[in-house]
């Protein structure tokens, strides 16, 4: 029972253009979703996120955008430069009971930005 | 500021062997975090310490054991390695506190094989 899926293992975009990852969710209980970025034989870095009470987030040449109806979130990256190349995890954050907080991962979308 | 640091970096273990993964934060959070990635598969909770003194099981806990050893220090220890536990392991943390906006930061993975 996957709730988060990012349904592109991949995309391929020309530097200078805009760069569209997807992520769709299935449990309305999510507060936050957050996208990371990882490189090989690196940990998961934090991108940015957003409120399940919000619609857009902007942070430089990263946007990220909420359809709360269609369950679906999805990155903007503009203009995208070959260091944007990397994979890319959508996050849902949900309460632990016990305290601290739970992220649920989709499986990466690995984005390449040619030259 | 090393931010969150784990030892070894690689590890290959036989069938049957016990080992234990450290792990570090030097950014006084509260709540720390074990995951694992398997190739095709988003990062999957295994353990978690909400604050010091407390632990609880992630969706995938079978097999590990932790120690919250003190604020700092979160120890994973496998008693009795098998082939399926084969996976980059990542630790994590974050304030907590009950912050909305709660983040969690990763450190650079344990690679681990077992034969």
């Amino acid at each position: 029972d996957q709730q988060v899926k990012q349904n592109s293992p991949s995309l391929s975009v020309q530097e200078g253009r805009i760069s569209i990852l997807n992520c769709d969710y299935t449990n309305s209980m999510f507060d936050y979703f957050l996208w990371y970025k990882k490189y090989p034989a690196e940990g998961p870095t934090f991108l940015i996120s957003i409120s399940s009470i919000k619609d857009k987030n902007e942070d430089g040449r990263f946007t990220v955008f909420l359809n709360k109806s269609a369950k679906h979130l999805s990155l903007h990256i503009v203009p995208s430069q070959p260091g944007d190349s990397a994979v890319y995890f959508c996050a849902a954050r949900g309460i632990l009971t016990g305290g601290g907080n739970k992220l649920t991962f989709g499986t990466g979308t690995q984005l390449k930005v040619e030259l | 500021n090393a931010g969150v640091t784990q030892t070894p970096k690689f590890q290959v273990l036989k069938t049957g062997q016990s080992m234990t993964l450290q792990c570090a934060q030097d950014m006084n959070h509260n709540s720390m975090y074990w995951y694992r990635q398997d190739p095709g598969m988003g990062l999957r909770l295994i353990y978690y310490s909400a604050s010091e003194g407390t632990t609880d099981k992630g969706e995938v806990p079978n097999g590990y054991n932790v120690s919250r050893l003190n604020k700092r220090e979160f120890s994973l220890r496998l008693e009795s390695a098998a082939p399926s536990q084969t996976s980059v392991y990542f630790c994590a943390s974050s304030v907590w506190g009950g912050a909305s906006t709660d983040t969690q930061y990763f450190g650079p993975g344990t690679r681990l094989t077992v034969l």
